[in-house]
């Protein structure tokens, strides 16, 4: 069965750092996602991206985040400048168009220090 | 904000069916229902959807109440691997649309 496949499964970084969280998403799949979860608290949508531009993305989505499909496969979050509070388990997911349900990868762990 | 309401948590005896409701009263006639679950801290996984049709896969059965207005997550044979958040989200069908989760029903399987 199709994967969406994320990397790293965790990354530990200094605050102020840069990071950046790749996914690869189902190769034809049309649409991509980035959502994160802080520990315990619910699963919070972050950007979604079509047509190789952001069709909608969240408040917390701001000037420190992009993101960016590079190559055609690799769908990337950039976190500019990381804050204790970015850290949260970060999900990619993929869909096709219509209303197929979304397949998520199984996450990075972003912890900053 | 979530579109939907589910209990907090449910308990079900492995082998039983498990029965997960959710209130949807505000849905719109282009949104369809769909179900995910997270086991632990994994990435949610796709369970089922539905417009206004029951609905049957390998996983679940999802009914969906004539008015639509809520509908139920049935796993017909619960095992412990089951154990796991489920989340109800109504969604159109139309462009990029976002999932939004709410809090969802901690559903723990009893061996």
């Amino acid at each position: 069965e199709p994967e969406v496949t994320q990397t790293p499964s965790h990354q530990v970084t200094q605050m102020g750092q840069e990071v950046i969280l790749r996914c690869v998403p189902i190769s034809n799949h049309l649409y991509f996602y980035w959502y994160r979860q802080i520990l315990g608290q619910k699963v919070e949508f972050l950007v979604s991206f079509y047509n190789n531009e952001i069709s909608e993305k969240s408040e917390i989505f701001d000037d420190q985040f992009s993101v960016e499909r590079p190559d055609g496969s690799n769908f990337t979050l950039k976190i500019r400048s990381t804050k204790l509070e970015d850290s949260a388990m970060y999900f990619c997911a993929s869909s096709e168009i219509g209303y197929y349900g979304y397949t998520f990868g199984s996450g990075t762990r972003l912890t900053v220090v | 904000d979530a579109k939907t309401t589910q209990p907090t948590s449910m308990d079900c005896a492995e082998g039983r069916a498990a029965n997960l409701p959710c209130n949807h009263s505000t849905i719109s006639g282009n949104e369809y229902v769909y179900w995910y679950r997270q086991i632990h801290s994994q990435g949610p996984q796709y369970i089922i959807h539905g417009l206004k049709n029951n609905e049957t896969n390998e996983m679940a059965s999802l009914i969906i109440t004539e008015d639509r207005k809520s509908s139920t997550l049935i796993l017909p044979h619960a095992t412990l691997r089951d154990t796991a958040v489920y989340y109800c989200i109504v969604l159109s069908i139309q462009g990029a649309q976002k999932l939004v989760f709410g809090q969802g029903t901690r559903l723990t399987i009893n061996p």
